[in-house]
């Protein structure tokens, strides 16, 4: 079946260290996102990737980066920077065309103490 | 004025009810609209997309009013499996990556 997996479903760390998130599509889609959820908020972008090595900062990138080697790969990596890491963060992919909905992966909800 | 708006609810309806939604938004040139699903503690799933002449999936029905800027849907015949928070998701610009969510209605339907 095709679709969007997230690992781990859970992770904890300590504050200062680095962590990062695995995001897997096998939907042969062009475009993956990172989005980030706080309790009683919205969905926040944090970065986006259009295609295969190319990808834009969104509305909350600092203390965050990622990189896109593979079309099928896109990983979130949270940084020491990052001051409020504790979140609940959700990849997503499109087929990169105009005006087509996201497909969510099932999310990585993130501890950090 | 926020860039999507929604009641934060919680809506609590008896099974059987219908019940609406609204969402509005800030953006006139949003051109793609579409409701999301979300239940506790999980992702988003897409419900429907919304069309400018309105449409409808068995007991939902998604609307689109650009003139007053808002979106809505309908849910009718609530079943207990409905219960979930119902995201409101705009574009404002021609690339999916310029979605704006709302931060969502929370339904309860009680048997």
């Amino acid at each position: 079946d095709g679709g969007i997996t997230q690992s781990p479903k859970y992770l904890f760390r300590k504050e200062g260290q680095n962590v990062t998130l695995s995001c897997e599509q096998n939907l042969n889609h062009d475009a993956m996102y990172w989005y980030r959820q706080d309790p009683g908020q919205g969905l926040r972008l944090i970065y986006y990737s259009q295609i295969v090595n190319d990808f834009q900062k969104g509305d909350i990138a600092e203390g965050y980066s990622v990189s896109r080697e593979k079309k099928e790969s896109f990983p979130l990596t949270v940084t020491s920077a990052q001051k409020n890491p504790t979140a609940f963060y959700l990849c997503a992919s499109s087929p990169g065309q105009s005006y087509s909905p996201l497909h969510f992966g099932n999310g990585t909800r993130l501890t950090v103490t | 004025r926020k860039e999507v708006e929604q009641d934060p609810g919680p809506f609590n309806v008896p099974e059987g009810a219908t019940v609406a939604f609204n969402c509005t938004y800030s953006n006139s040139a949003s051109q793609s609209f579409f409701w999301y699903r979300q239940d506790c503690r999980k992702e988003p799933k897409l419900l429907m997309s919304v069309y400018s002449s309105g449409n409808e999936d068995g007991r939902f029905t998604a609307q689109l009013n650009r003139a007053s800027q808002y979106i809505s849907l309908l849910i009718r015949d609530s079943k207990l499996s409905d219960s979930a928070t119902y995201l409101c998701v705009v574009t404002s610009g021609a690339g999916s990556y310029q979605l704006t969510f709302g931060k969502g209605t929370k339904l309860s339907v009680i048997p």
